[in-house]
């Protein structure tokens, strides 16, 4: 099972608007609504940000938000803020009954 | 509230073992199916396996079927990965999460250091 697709590093200035991609395939992202996103700061444990491709847990923030189209999952983040500046992961769960991440997306607020 | 805290990393040489620990409290921790993932030195998170909520159904990432064995112990509210045959590759932290409805996962220990060398 191969990794989901992310953009090695996005970039905004504070007040914008960015959004990160995560590609998979049809035996992952395309078919299940399964999709996850996590942000992790440095040398901390990732924090659960999206669930179920548009869900946002109690407590984050509703300037994120997340979609999906066919094979792409996204993450979007409104109103960028310094403390945004971190990396994100996607994940989906997969027909072979395991899950899998993105790479990874370093997002820098500029 | 809910922790998950990670134990049992360290330095081992490849071939060999560790067993790593998962202790939780503040939830039901019986009624949750149980995860590691894992993050090499400045890479990327990799789901390593997961476990039902009664420790009868397991999954595992190919990089780690036949070396690696995850369980748990509900009486004591405890996760296990026992690593053997352990490779330079299976440098990592190692974290312990619950996964949620199954499908993703909404809390994280801390994480404990595995490194391989000799």
């Amino acid at each position: 099972q191969s990794a989901l697709t992310q953009p090695a590093s996005v970039s905004g200035s504070p007040g914008q608007s960015i959004t990160i991609s995560c590609t998979g395939t049809s035996s992952d992202v395309g078919t299940y609504n399964y999709v996850s996103w996590y942000q992790q700061h440095p040398g901390k444990a990732p924090k659960l940000m999206i669930y179920d491709v548009t869900n946002r847990p109690s407590g984050v923030s509703n300037r994120f938000s997340g979609s999906k189209s066919g094979n792409t999952a996204s993450l979007t983040i409104s109103g960028l803020q310094a403390e945004d500046e971190a990396d994100y992961y996607c994940s989906s769960y997969t027909s072979s009954s395991i899950w899998v991440f993105g790479g990874g997306t370093k997002l820098t607020v500029l | 509230e809910v922790q998950l805290v990670e134990s049992g990393g360290g330095l081992v040489q490849p071939g060999g073992s560790l067993r790593l620990s998962c202790a939780a409290s503040g939830f039901t921790f019986s009624s949750y199916w149980m995860h590691w993932v894992r993050q090499a030195p400045g890479k990327g998170l990799v789901w390593v396996s997961r476990i039902s909520s009664d420790g009868s159904s397991t999954n595992y990432a190919d990089s780690v079927r036949g070396r690696f064995t995850i369980s748990r112990d509900n009486a004591r509210n405890t996760l296990y990965l026992q690593m053997n045959s352990l490779r330079d590759e299976d440098t990592a932290v190692y974290y312990c999460t619950r996964g949620r409805l199954g499908f993703y996962f909404d809390y994280w220990g801390l994480g404990t250091l595995v490194t391989v060398s000799s």
